[in-house]
């Protein structure tokens, strides 16, 4: 099993430039989500889904959109890269919870993006 | 706001020695809650879980304590290796589906 695959490893934009981060999940979950990792904070939740179809913002969205037109594929657009958006960023996908129990995240290997 | 705090920030300890990280939560209403570990350049990966009813649970080398009612959690590490070496998350979940990351400890095991 591959798991969760985000793609590029890494990518430098300029300020201006859009982009797209793919991301990828053969455990056939529902939930997926993307998060930002910068220093000295813990990952932030930018946009989720919980089902092909459906999304929803998260703590930190703007500058970001997201659609998921399948269950594998959750993309995460930059519309135009700012340098705030300096950061590396996480796709998650979710199992489900049992016994009323959150279930665990599955990340991927993480996208290194710097905007100049 | 639901907060997690972790200490410490950062920790260096010799191989073979023995550690304990602590997280320290706000989160209502409390789910569980998870320890991460997170090695360089990679994505977090989940070491355990624990609910309101566990106190206790180990996997491995590592061993995960719930203190539900001051809203603590430690995760002791035994016998450390060089390939511990991470940072470690805790998670906690909110209700179903919010959930919220701690900052992490950076550990760094050396010879």
């Amino acid at each position: 099993n591959a798991g969760v695959t985000q793609t590029p490893k890494f990518q430098v934009l300029k300020t201006g430039q859009s982009m797209t981060l793919q991301c990828a999940q053969d455990m056939n979950h529902e939930y997926m989500s993307w998060y930002r990792q910068d220093p000295g904070m813990g990952l932030r939740l930018i946009h989720y889904s919980v089902g092909a179809g459906i999304t929803d913002q998260g703590e930190v969205p703007n500058g970001y959109n997201v659609s998921r037109s399948t269950t594998e594929d959750f993309p995460l657009r930059l519309l135009s890269a700012a340098p705030s958006q300096t950061s590396v960023y996480f796709c998650a996908s979710r199992a489900p919870g049992e016994r009323g129990r959150t279930g665990e995240l599955f990340f991927g290997e993480g996208s290194r993006l710097t905007v100049l | 706001k639901n907060q997690v705090e972790q200490s410490p920030q950062s920790l260096i300890i010799l191989e073979g020695k023995n550690c304990t990280l602590q997280c320290n939560y706000t989160v209502s209403p409390f789910s569980n809650l998870r320890w991460y570990k997170q090695d360089t350049g990679r994505g977090p990966v989940s070491l355990t879980i624990m609910t309101f009813s566990e106190n206790t649970k180990s996997n491995g080398r590592y061993t995960a304590t719930l203190d539900a009612d001051t809203k603590q959690s430690s995760l002791h590490i035994t016998a450390s290796q060089l390939s511990d070496s991470a940072s470690y998350i805790c998670v906690v979940s909110a209700g179903y589906q919010k959930v919220t990351f701690g900052t992490g400890t950076k550990l760094q095991v050396i010879p």
